[in-house]
This record gives structure tokens, C-alpha cells and sequence, in this order.
């Protein structure tokens, strides 16, 4: 069955520093993709960074970079140079391709509060 | 388009009642998800269409949840004898089919969601 676990309920980082947050997955499917989203207090749900599972190379957005670690089963979250505005919470989620569902399946997210 | 819009924004509503909230997705989109978030949770399926079609259900859609989409563009969430534990946020979320893209898997845009409360 297809779950995502995210282990930090809360992460602190002063402005300006990188910051990782953790996503671990499961899935018997071999296509599937990697999904983060931001949610601010506001409540929408703001699309960051996709990673393809046949996809070699890491994906980057601007300050966000996916570590994909596919032996480890391990979406990580880099945002580099963290702002102010970055605080909010992270949802990692996951959708497999060719398993019959259509369904994203999301983590129970992480909540960062960056520092002046 | 300025991206999936949900009505109402806010609900307050007596236990018992029946209430339906409107997800109008991006225009071009063709898949369409409703999903419920609950307060420290991430957001849990609940239903999709593609275009018309209902074609997935999450067994945490009671008998007093419908949802239609009734042209393949706006869809329409229905809870009936609403009680207190359906208190949550329900948010709607979009995407294209990931071929007219060329990729084979595509994001999901999601409204900002219908906060509902049931007293």
C-alpha cells in the first residue's frame, strides 16, 4: 500500500541558512511521482517541486531542490537560502502512474518556522 | 484563469443540515480531485473525476457524501445529516491529463479550500 512518512513535526532554521526535510515512501508500483506542496496559515496548497521515479537527475525549482533517493525510498525537501516567508508547513506526497489509482497520497507534513 | 476556486470559503452549519460547497477547477483541466484536511493532518482523498466521470471513491466517503460534476467543468461536494466529526477543511484540486503535457504525471493545483463547521 502507498504511504508517505514524514518524521519532523516541526523544524526551526535562522534566515539565509538551508534547511532538509525529511519524506520517506512506500509503493510496490515502479512509476510513480514525488510531489511537495506548501501550505501558508492562508490554507491553499502551493505546488513547489515534482520528481519523476525513471528520473536520473535531481529536480530543482529555483531555492528548492529534491535529494531522490530511490534504493532509500527518500524525497527529501532543500530549500536553500531560507526566507521568512518559507514558514509555513510541507506536505510531501506521492501518486503512482500505472497502479489503477489516481489519487495523491500525502504525508502528515512538517511545519518550518524560519528565523530572522 | 486565476486557478481553482471554491465556494463557499467558510461554512457554519446545525448538525443534521445539508450543505454543498462548489469547486470550480482551471479551466483546461480535466481531472478532479476533492480532498479533506482535518487540523494537524495532511489532506486525504476522498474523490476523482476525470471530466464527467466519477472514477475513484475513498472508502471514507460515507453514504451521506455525493459529488458530481455534471459537465466535466465545476463539481459540486454534498454532505447530507452533516455531524460534528465532519467538521474540516475540504479543498479541490485540479491537473491536466499528464499527456497533453508530455510528461506522464502531472502536479495538482488546489483551491483555497471550504473551512466547515458543524455545531
Amino acid at each position: 500500500a502507498q504511504k508517505i512518512t514524514q518524521t519532523q513535526p516541526g523544524m526551526f532554521v535562522q534566515e539565509k541558512e538551508a534547511v532538509t526535510l525529511d519524506c520517506t515512501y512506500d509503493t510496490s508500483d515502479q512509476s510513480y511521482g514525488l510531489f511537495w506542496y506548501k501550505q501558508p496559515s492562508s490554507g491553499e496548497m502551493i505546488f513547489l517541486i515534482y520528481q519523476g521515479s525513471y528520473d536520473e537527475q535531481n529536480a530543482t525549482e529555483g531555492r528548492y531542490s529534491l535529494n531522490f533517493q530511490k534504493a532509500r525510498k527518500s524525497a527529501n525537501l532543500v530549500i536553500s537560502a531560507s526566507q521568512l516567508g518559507d514558514s509555513a508547513m510541507y506536505f510531501c506526497a506521492m501518486r503512482e502512474v500505472t497502479s489503477g489509482t489516481y489519487k495523491y497520497i500525502f504525508g502528515t507534513g512538517t511545519r518550518l518556522k524560519v528565523l530572522a | 484563469d486565476t486557478g481553482v476556486s471554491q465556494d463557499p470559503r467558510h461554512k457554519i452549519t446545525k448538525r443534521g443540515q445539508n450543505v454543498t460547497f462548489r469547486c470550480d477547477p482551471i479551466s483546461e483541466h480535466n481531472r478532479l480531485y476533492w480532498y479533506r484536511q482535518t487540523l494537524g493532518q495532511g489532506p486525504e482523498f476522498l474523490t476523482y473525476f476525470q471530466n464527467e466521470a466519477q472514477l475513484e471513491k475513498s472508502r471514507l466517503l460515507s453514504d451521506r457524501f455525493s459529488a458530481e460534476r455534471p459537465k466535466g467543468s465545476f463539481s459540486t461536494l454534498e454532505i447530507q445529516r452533516t455531524e460534528q466529526g465532519d467538521s474540516a477543511m475540504y479543498l479541490c484540486a485540479s491537473s491536466l491529463e499528464p499527456l497533453r503535457q508530455g510528461r506522464w504525471d502531472t502536479e495538482a493545483f488546489f483551491g483555497q479550500g471550504t473551512r466547515l463547521t458543524v455545531v
